[in-house]
Protein backbone atom coordinates (compact mmCIF):
# COMPACT_ATOMS: atom_id res chain seq x y z
CA UNK A 1 0.00 0.00 0.00
CA UNK A 2 1.78 2.90 -1.25
CA UNK A 3 1.97 5.52 1.83
CA UNK A 4 3.21 8.69 -0.57
CA UNK A 5 1.58 9.34 -4.07
CA UNK A 6 2.64 11.53 -6.98
CA UNK A 7 0.64 12.36 -10.14
CA UNK A 8 1.30 12.83 -12.78
CA UNK A 9 3.72 9.70 -13.26
CA UNK A 10 5.13 11.38 -16.48
CA UNK A 11 4.53 15.19 -18.12
CA UNK A 12 6.11 16.44 -21.51
CA UNK A 13 5.67 20.35 -22.05
CA UNK A 14 7.31 23.24 -23.79
CA UNK A 15 9.57 25.62 -22.23
CA UNK A 16 7.72 28.50 -21.31
CA UNK A 17 4.93 26.74 -19.76
CA UNK A 18 4.20 26.54 -15.75
CA UNK A 19 3.68 22.67 -14.10
CA UNK A 20 2.49 21.98 -10.80
CA UNK A 21 2.91 18.32 -9.91
CA UNK A 22 1.33 16.60 -6.83
CA UNK A 23 2.12 14.81 -4.15
CA UNK A 24 -0.70 13.30 -1.80
CA UNK A 25 0.20 11.36 1.31
CA UNK A 26 -1.24 9.11 3.92
CA UNK A 27 1.02 8.49 7.41
CA UNK A 28 0.42 8.45 10.82
CA UNK A 29 2.51 11.23 12.91
CA UNK A 30 3.68 13.11 9.77
CA UNK A 31 6.91 14.94 10.31
CA UNK A 32 8.03 16.44 6.97
CA UNK A 33 7.69 16.74 3.29
CA UNK A 34 10.62 16.98 1.28
CA UNK A 35 11.03 18.04 -2.28
CA UNK A 36 14.00 16.27 -4.89
CA UNK A 37 15.25 17.00 -8.12
CA UNK A 38 16.62 13.76 -9.59
CA UNK A 39 18.32 13.78 -13.42
CA UNK A 40 21.28 11.76 -13.75
CA UNK A 41 21.87 10.25 -10.05
CA UNK A 42 21.14 11.79 -6.76
CA UNK A 43 18.58 13.45 -6.01
CA UNK A 44 19.24 16.95 -5.25
CA UNK A 45 17.48 18.66 -1.90
CA UNK A 46 14.87 21.45 -3.35
CA UNK A 47 12.47 22.19 -0.32
CA UNK A 48 11.59 21.04 2.80
CA UNK A 49 8.04 21.69 4.51
CA UNK A 50 6.11 21.37 7.90
CA UNK A 51 3.62 24.17 8.37
CA UNK A 52 0.99 24.21 6.33
CA UNK A 53 0.08 26.91 4.05
CA UNK A 54 3.27 28.45 4.35
CA UNK A 55 4.73 28.58 0.78
CA UNK A 56 8.59 28.02 0.16
CA UNK A 57 10.36 29.74 -2.92
CA UNK A 58 13.22 29.30 -5.14
CA UNK A 59 13.44 31.00 -7.98
CA UNK A 60 11.19 29.49 -10.47
CA UNK A 61 9.97 26.87 -8.08
CA UNK A 62 7.87 27.06 -5.40
CA UNK A 63 5.90 24.48 -3.08
CA UNK A 64 3.12 24.45 -0.01
CA UNK A 65 1.62 21.83 1.99
CA UNK A 66 -1.92 21.43 3.18
CA UNK A 67 -1.53 18.63 6.25
CA UNK A 68 -5.47 19.00 6.25
CA UNK A 69 -5.74 17.66 3.00
CA UNK A 70 -2.81 15.64 3.52
CA UNK A 71 -0.92 16.90 0.36
CA UNK A 72 1.78 19.31 -1.73
CA UNK A 73 2.39 21.06 -4.70
CA UNK A 74 5.22 22.16 -6.91
CA UNK A 75 4.98 24.63 -8.89
CA UNK A 76 7.55 25.39 -11.97
CA UNK A 77 6.84 28.52 -13.54
CA UNK A 78 8.36 29.32 -17.14
CA UNK A 79 10.21 26.03 -17.54
CA UNK A 80 13.71 25.62 -18.90
CA UNK A 81 15.04 22.28 -20.66
CA UNK A 82 17.09 22.50 -17.56
CA UNK A 83 13.68 21.75 -15.20
CA UNK A 84 13.79 18.25 -17.08
CA UNK A 85 14.16 15.51 -14.44
CA UNK A 86 11.99 13.15 -11.91
CA UNK A 87 10.72 15.31 -9.14
CA UNK A 88 10.66 13.41 -6.23
CA UNK A 89 8.34 13.62 -3.40
CA UNK A 90 9.46 12.01 -0.17
CA UNK A 91 7.79 11.96 3.59
CA UNK A 92 9.08 11.64 7.21
CA UNK A 93 6.74 10.34 9.54
CA UNK A 94 6.22 7.94 12.38
CA UNK A 95 8.38 7.67 15.58
CA UNK A 96 11.29 8.63 14.02
CA UNK A 97 12.18 11.73 12.09
CA UNK A 98 15.41 9.86 10.52
CA UNK A 99 13.57 7.87 7.28
CA UNK A 100 12.47 9.38 4.58
CA UNK A 101 9.49 7.02 1.83
CA UNK A 102 9.44 7.90 -1.06
CA UNK A 103 6.89 8.36 -4.21
CA UNK A 104 7.74 7.19 -7.64
CA UNK A 105 8.21 10.02 -9.06
CA UNK A 106 7.23 12.52 -11.83
CA UNK A 107 9.22 12.17 -15.14
CA UNK A 108 9.37 15.79 -16.51
CA UNK A 109 10.44 16.73 -19.90
CA UNK A 110 10.78 20.21 -21.22
CA UNK A 111 10.95 20.35 -24.98
CA UNK A 112 12.40 23.60 -26.25
CA UNK B 1 29.20 23.95 -1.37
CA UNK B 2 29.66 20.75 0.86
CA UNK B 3 28.04 17.50 -0.49
CA UNK B 4 28.09 14.07 0.04
CA UNK B 5 30.79 11.98 -1.93
CA UNK B 6 30.68 8.24 -2.77
CA UNK B 7 33.32 5.41 -3.80
CA UNK B 8 33.19 3.33 -6.13
CA UNK B 9 30.65 5.60 -8.68
CA UNK B 10 30.02 1.74 -9.94
CA UNK B 11 30.78 -1.63 -8.37
CA UNK B 12 30.56 -5.23 -10.61
CA UNK B 13 31.02 -8.11 -8.39
CA UNK B 14 29.86 -11.82 -8.12
CA UNK B 15 27.06 -13.37 -6.40
CA UNK B 16 28.56 -14.15 -3.09
CA UNK B 17 30.97 -12.27 -2.55
CA UNK B 18 31.10 -9.18 0.04
CA UNK B 19 31.41 -5.43 -1.19
CA UNK B 20 31.85 -2.36 1.05
CA UNK B 21 30.19 0.74 0.08
CA UNK B 22 32.07 4.22 1.04
CA UNK B 23 30.56 7.76 1.85
CA UNK B 24 32.05 10.73 2.67
CA UNK B 25 29.10 12.95 4.77
CA UNK B 26 29.28 16.12 4.57
CA UNK B 27 31.42 17.36 7.49
CA UNK B 28 29.51 18.62 10.50
CA UNK B 29 26.62 16.34 10.00
CA UNK B 30 25.65 13.98 12.66
CA UNK B 31 22.47 11.66 10.99
CA UNK B 32 23.36 9.33 7.83
CA UNK B 33 21.36 7.53 6.09
CA UNK B 34 21.72 4.76 3.11
CA UNK B 35 19.23 3.96 0.45
CA UNK B 36 18.87 1.81 -2.48
CA UNK B 37 16.78 2.36 -6.01
CA UNK B 38 16.33 -0.90 -8.15
CA UNK B 39 16.31 0.55 -11.92
CA UNK B 40 12.60 1.86 -12.56
CA UNK B 41 11.64 1.43 -9.02
CA UNK B 42 11.09 3.90 -5.92
CA UNK B 43 13.68 5.07 -3.47
CA UNK B 44 13.81 2.69 -0.49
CA UNK B 45 15.72 3.48 2.83
CA UNK B 46 17.59 0.74 4.35
CA UNK B 47 19.60 2.11 7.15
CA UNK B 48 20.03 5.54 9.26
CA UNK B 49 22.82 5.59 11.97
CA UNK B 50 23.36 8.00 14.56
CA UNK B 51 26.07 8.38 17.59
CA UNK B 52 27.42 5.51 16.07
CA UNK B 53 24.68 3.10 16.21
CA UNK B 54 21.97 2.48 13.83
CA UNK B 55 19.01 4.58 14.75
CA UNK B 56 16.49 2.82 12.88
CA UNK B 57 16.41 0.17 9.87
CA UNK B 58 13.86 -0.97 7.17
CA UNK B 59 12.78 -5.13 6.66
CA UNK B 60 15.50 -4.97 3.72
CA UNK B 61 18.36 -4.48 6.28
CA UNK B 62 18.51 -7.81 6.91
CA UNK B 63 21.81 -9.47 8.80
CA UNK B 64 23.50 -9.60 5.39
CA UNK B 65 23.92 -5.89 5.47
CA UNK B 66 25.95 -3.84 7.91
CA UNK B 67 26.95 -0.55 8.30
CA UNK B 68 30.04 1.32 10.29
CA UNK B 69 31.62 4.74 10.88
CA UNK B 70 35.32 3.44 10.74
CA UNK B 71 36.73 7.18 11.73
CA UNK B 72 35.59 10.22 11.56
CA UNK B 73 34.83 10.84 8.03
CA UNK B 74 33.81 8.26 6.07
CA UNK B 75 30.47 6.29 6.43
CA UNK B 76 30.41 2.01 5.13
CA UNK B 77 27.81 -0.47 4.01
CA UNK B 78 28.67 -3.90 3.95
CA UNK B 79 26.71 -6.08 1.69
CA UNK B 80 28.59 -9.75 3.22
CA UNK B 81 27.19 -11.93 0.49
CA UNK B 82 26.11 -10.23 -2.56
CA UNK B 83 22.49 -11.71 -4.27
CA UNK B 84 21.23 -11.08 -7.94
CA UNK B 85 18.86 -9.01 -6.08
CA UNK B 86 21.09 -6.66 -4.74
CA UNK B 87 21.62 -5.21 -7.95
CA UNK B 88 21.08 -1.19 -6.91
CA UNK B 89 21.89 1.87 -7.23
CA UNK B 90 23.02 2.79 -4.05
CA UNK B 91 22.41 6.42 -2.26
CA UNK B 92 24.15 7.40 0.91
CA UNK B 93 22.75 10.47 2.12
CA UNK B 94 23.64 12.86 5.53
CA UNK B 95 21.61 15.39 7.95
CA UNK B 96 22.64 18.05 10.57
CA UNK B 97 19.68 17.01 12.99
CA UNK B 98 17.30 14.45 12.64
CA UNK B 99 14.56 16.31 13.54
CA UNK B 100 13.19 20.65 13.47
CA UNK B 101 14.43 22.86 10.52
CA UNK B 102 17.99 20.91 10.04
CA UNK B 103 16.58 17.77 8.99
CA UNK B 104 17.23 17.68 5.24
CA UNK B 105 18.96 14.74 3.93
CA UNK B 106 21.54 15.41 0.98
CA UNK B 107 22.09 13.10 -0.65
CA UNK B 108 25.75 11.82 -2.65
CA UNK B 109 25.29 10.72 -6.37
CA UNK B 110 25.24 6.92 -5.71
CA UNK B 111 27.25 3.66 -6.11
CA UNK B 112 26.17 1.40 -9.17
CA UNK B 113 26.59 -1.93 -7.98
CA UNK B 114 25.76 -4.85 -10.63
CA UNK B 115 25.84 -8.04 -9.39
CA UNK B 116 26.50 -10.94 -11.82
Amino acid sequence: EDKVVQSPLSLVVHEGDTVTLNCSYEVTNFRSLLWYKQEKKAPTFLFMLTSSGIEKKSGRLSSILDKKELFSILNITATQTGDSAIYLCAVGFGGSNYKLTFGKGTLLTVNP
Amino acid sequence: EPEVTQTPSHQVTQMGQEVILRCVPISNHLYFYWYRQILGQKVEFLVSFYNNEISEKSEIFDDQFSVERPDGSNFTLKIRSTKLEDSAMYFCASSLAGGGDSYEQYFGPGTRLTVT
